[in-house]
């Protein structure tokens, strides 16, 4: 099974950098994944993790330490679409997913 | 179509009925996968299937069934609905062919059971 922990909630100013943390417990990892989720919309596929490192993908980069069972996901230059909810997932074995709670990020002018 | 669609966009269903959800995907993924969406707990899986004619269960499979008959489609049934249903439901595919297996999700259904 899994324990997918993420910060509930937090807020930035248009132009910064925020940084999402998402800590996981596993016994089979196979991927770690980010999402975006507007309101009332579906989730949309950010990035994919599955060696250690940083993966950048213009504004949006995310990091995985396996062995620490952590990731984040950094927005950098922050714009006001960015409003959103961020899921971490994490796959165990083929092809399942498990997701965290998510984290509402709320960006202000 | 284009990409994944999901039917209906919102019910309102009164308890101890029969609902199915409709979920079609054009994209000739092999898998599919049902998620509950609720405030505070994000998405669950319900079932999935990682090939037509297969199915397992996912974390919440209870209250729920679901068939593959073939490639594009992935119907999720409640038998009896009742009242903790109350939910929105997420109908995703991916291609495990692919590197990253990445999930791609439908526009969901807004369930109310009264």
């Amino acid at each position: 099974g899994q324990n997918i922990d993420q910060p509930t909630e937090m807020t930035a100013t248009e132009g910064a950098i925020v940084q999402i943390n998402c800590t996981y417990q596993t016994s089979g990892f196979n991927g770690l994944f980010w999402y975006q989720q507007h309101a009332g919309e579906a989730p949309t596929f950010l990035s994919y993790n599955v060696l250690d490192g940083l993966e950048e993908k213009g504004r949006f980069s995310s990091f995985l330490s396996r062995s620490k069972g952590y990731s984040y996901l950094l927005l950098k230059e922050l714009q006001m679409k960015d409003s959103a909810s961020y899921l971490c997932a994490v796959r165990e074995g083929d092809y399942k997913l498990s997701f965290g709670a998510g984290t509402t990020v709320t960006v202000r002018a | 179509i284009a990409g994944i669609t999901q039917a209906p966009t919102s019910q309102i269903l009164a308890a101890g009925r029969r609902m199915t959800l409709r979920c079609t995907q054009d994209m000739r993924h092999n898998a599919m996968y049902w998620y509950r969406q609720d405030l505070g707990l994000g998405l669950r899986l319900i079932h999935y299937s990682n090939t037509a004619g297969t199915t397992g269960k996912g974390e919440v499979p209870d209250g729920y069934s679901v068939s593959r008959a073939n490639t594009d489609d992935f119907p999720l049934t409640l038998a009896s609905a009742v009242p903790s249903q109350t939910s929105v439901y997420f109908c995703a595919s991916s291609d495990s062919t692919s590197g990253s297996d990445e999930q791609f999700f439908g526009p969901g259904t807004r369930l109310t059971v009264l």
